[in-house]
């Protein structure tokens, strides 16, 4: 099956940058969700990339390198309320509606 | 007010016991899905629906069961061959995906499910 990766946790400062790196398998890849879930809560949409290149929303960010098999979700000015898990989804050629999930990065801002 | 609502937000389960968690949309999706997540983990599919009356087998369906009668409801049974159902479980709903696009996913609040 696909192979998702992107770190568990990271720990950034309030009004600092962090970036979210997700790797996964290139075969048959269609396109990378980003999703945020506060803690306990559902997760909610952010990003959706197709093709190569950074998309600008805002603070959040997103890249994606169909070549390498690589996105990043960027966020920028840090603010606590940022603090929450972070999901990168795969979406396969031949998956039909289906998405494979990371297994999520919790990001902690500190004052 | 368009969206989803999943009901009861916390569900106790005695061993042995079926249970029965709601998933109701009024988005006019064709497309519902269940998950599952466990603490730290990410999202695990269990069922999902692409139409009325149609329902296929995710990654994690052992132990679970779905119906789809009605295009705005998709409840998920947790029988009790489901030895480990303590977690937190997610319903999404989506426009149906057309070529190569996939149409976002908007979730549920969740119900978190306990085992007595």
């Amino acid at each position: 099956g696909q192979n998702i990766d992107q770190p568990t946790e990271m720990t950034a400062t309030e009004g600092a940058i962090v970036q979210i790196n997700c790797t996964y398998q290139t075969s048959g890849f269609n396109g990378l969700f980003w999703y945020q879930q506060h803690a306990g809560e559902a997760p909610t949409f952010l990003s959706y990339n197709v093709l190569d290149g950074l998309e600008e929303k805002g603070r959040f960010s997103s890249f994606l390198s169909r070549s390498k098999g690589y996105s990043y979700l960027l966020l920028k000015e840090l603010q606590m309320k940022d603090s929450a898990s972070y999901l990168c989804a795969y979406h396969g050629k031949a998956a039909g509606n289906k998405l494979t999930f990371g297994g999520g990065t919790r990001v902690l801002v500190k004052p | 007010d368009g969206g989803i609502t999943q009901s009861p937000k916390y569900l106790f389960r005695k061993e042995g016991q079926n249970v029965t968690l709601s998933c109701e949309q009024n988005l006019n999706h064709d497309a519902m899905y269940w998950y599952r997540q466990d603490p730290g983990q990410g999202l695990r599919l269990i069922y999902y629906s692409q139409i009325v009356n149609d329902f296929q087998k995710g990654d994690i369906a052992e132990g679970y069961s779905v119906s789809r009668e009605k295009k705005e409801s998709f409840p998920l049974t947790v029988t009790s061959a489901q030895k480990n159902p303590t977690a937190f479980y997610l319903c999404a709903s989506s426009l149906p995906s057309s070529g190569a696009l996939q149409e976002t996913q908007y979730f549920g609040p969740g119900t978190r499910l306990l085992v007595l």
